[in-house]
């Protein structure tokens, strides 16, 4: 069984700072790695994807992920973050030859002025 | 959320009572997802269907059903049998063999009268 942990519920950084998102994953063979964000009310927006080839995957809105296999871990990553971060962000793993997605509990971010 | 439309956006239900859920795509997508979203838990997944007439259970099938009587078109019905059906419900499409990306719609909250 696939499986994902996001170990924080709740990230606070200031504008500005860099925002740092945990992931850790599970699943048998190798993984294919989402990111998706949440605004209040809405559905889930792609971010970025790690499916193979380099270990750091560029995403939208500035945000990065670095696969780190022996750690089995996708931390999401942004340099400076923006008050209009804010928002639910979720990590998803899904096997090569298996296209159901399973998600972990989310973390809240939140990025103050 | 653009290419996916959830109807409609609020849905109350009575005791005992069957509602359905719309999800309608115009991407051409080959698979369709249905996920329920609870505070905390992430989301999980109900049903998907890879191909028109064929679907499969997902996490939590208990209590819902699912037609796919055409590529576009995945209506969920949440059935008197789901005793504990508030949440937020979300819809998915994705073209397989494509980008491996689902894409999401923008939701309905269901609540209970």
């Amino acid at each position: 069984a696939q499986s994902v942990a996001q170990p924080e519920d709740q990230v606070n950084v200031a504008e500005g700072n860099p925002l740092t998102v945990k992931c850790t994953y599970s699943v048998s063979g190798n993984p294919y790695l989402f990111w998706y964000v949440q605004y209040p009310n809405r559905g889930l927006q792609f971010l970025l994807k790690y499916i193979t080839g380099d270990n750091l995957v560029k995403g939208s809105y500035g945000f990065e992920a670095e696969f780190n296999k022996s750690q089995t871990s996708f931390h999401l990553k942004k340099p400076s973050a923006l008050v209009s971060d804010s928002a639910l962000y979720f990590c998803a793993v899904s096997g090569i030859n298996d296209y159901k997605l399973s998600f972990g509990a989310g973390t809240t971010v939140t990025v103050r002025a | 959320d653009g290419g996916i439309t959830q109807s409609p956006k609020y849905l109350f239900r009575k005791e005992g009572q069957n509602v359905t859920l719309s999800c309608e795509q115009n991407l051409n997508h080959d698979a369709m997802y249905w996920y329920r979203q609870d505070p905390g838990q992430g989301l999980r997944l109900i049903y998907y269907s890879q191909i028109v007439n064929d679907f499969q259970k997902g996490d939590i099938a208990e209590g819902y059903s699912v037609s796919r009587e055409k590529k576009e078109s995945f209506p969920l019905t949440v059935t008197s049998a789901q005793k504990n059906p508030t949440a937020f419900y979300l819809c998915a499409s994705e073209s397989l063999g494509g980008e491996n990306i689902q894409y999401f719609g923008a939701g309905t909250r269901l609540s209970v009268l």
